[in-house]
């Protein structure tokens, strides 16, 4: 079955502890994004990658890193997590293609609670 | 990149057409309209897409007009279950550098 898959689900933890979320995508599409969602500001774009070894920055990309090694994964990784990162994440991935018409897979999300 | 305004939200009845509408003045030339469905704690997932005049596909309809500025998404014979944010996307990452801008969403209200 074709999806992305996020973990963990949900995370609790402590500011200042580091943490990664992992981002894997069975399609071999080439881009994957971040988002961050909360109430009343919608889908927030963290980091992008048009491809391997290719990454950029979105709408609000501070506090957290990114990389892509290989195609198929694209972790979000949290140095130092602070109270203001707590949020619903997403990760997302599509076909590559100038023009193309592919519309964006989304994971199931990741609740991350910063304390 | 292209902006797009919704109204945030809407109510509606069981077995009733939902129309919602979203506005893209500066849609480029080669930007696709793409909408999505979001249930609460779940990720956004495709609904239809779109160019220019009408698409439709087992769910739902896309009305794109000629100025391409606007687009509606049409869902016919809403049931509670249709109950859920629904986002307009505009553009593709392969013609934006990679970003991609959301907006707020429209939050559906199906009611029996």
């Amino acid at each position: 079955e074709a999806q992305v898959t996020q973990n963990p689900r949900y995370l609790i933890t402590v500011t200042g502890k580091k943490l990664t979320v992992t981002c894997s995508q069975n399609m071999n599409h080439e881009y994957m994004s971040w988002y961050r969602q909360d109430p009343g500001l919608g889908l927030r774009q963290i980091y992008y990658s048009m491809n391997v070894e290719v990454t950029d920055k979105g709408d609000v990309p501070e506090g957290y890193k990114v990389s892509r090694k290989e195609k198929r994964n694209f972790p979000l990784i949290l140095e130092s997590p602070s109270p203001n990162q707590t949020s619903l994440y997403f990760c997302a991935s599509s076909l590559s293609g100038l023009g193309n018409n592919s519309p964006l897979h989304f994971g199931n999300g990741t609740r991350l609670t910063v304390t | 990149l292209a902006k797009t305004t919704q109204p945030i939200s809407m109510d509606s009845y069981e077995g009733q057409e939902v129309n919602i509408t979203c506005s893209h003045n500066n849609i480029a030339t080669n930007d696709y309209i793409t909408w999505y469905q979001q249930f609460p704690s779940q990720g956004p997932r495709f609904i239809i897409q779109g160019y220019k005049t009408k698409v439709t596909n087992e769910v739902a309809s896309l009305f794109i007009p000629a100025d391409r500025k606007s687009s509606t998404l049409s869902l016919p014979r809403v049931s509670l279950s249709d109950t859920a944010v629904y986002y307009c996307l505009v553009g593709d990452p392969y013609n934006q550098g990679g970003k991609l801008i959301f907006g707020q969403g429209t939050e559906l209200s199906v009611k029996p």
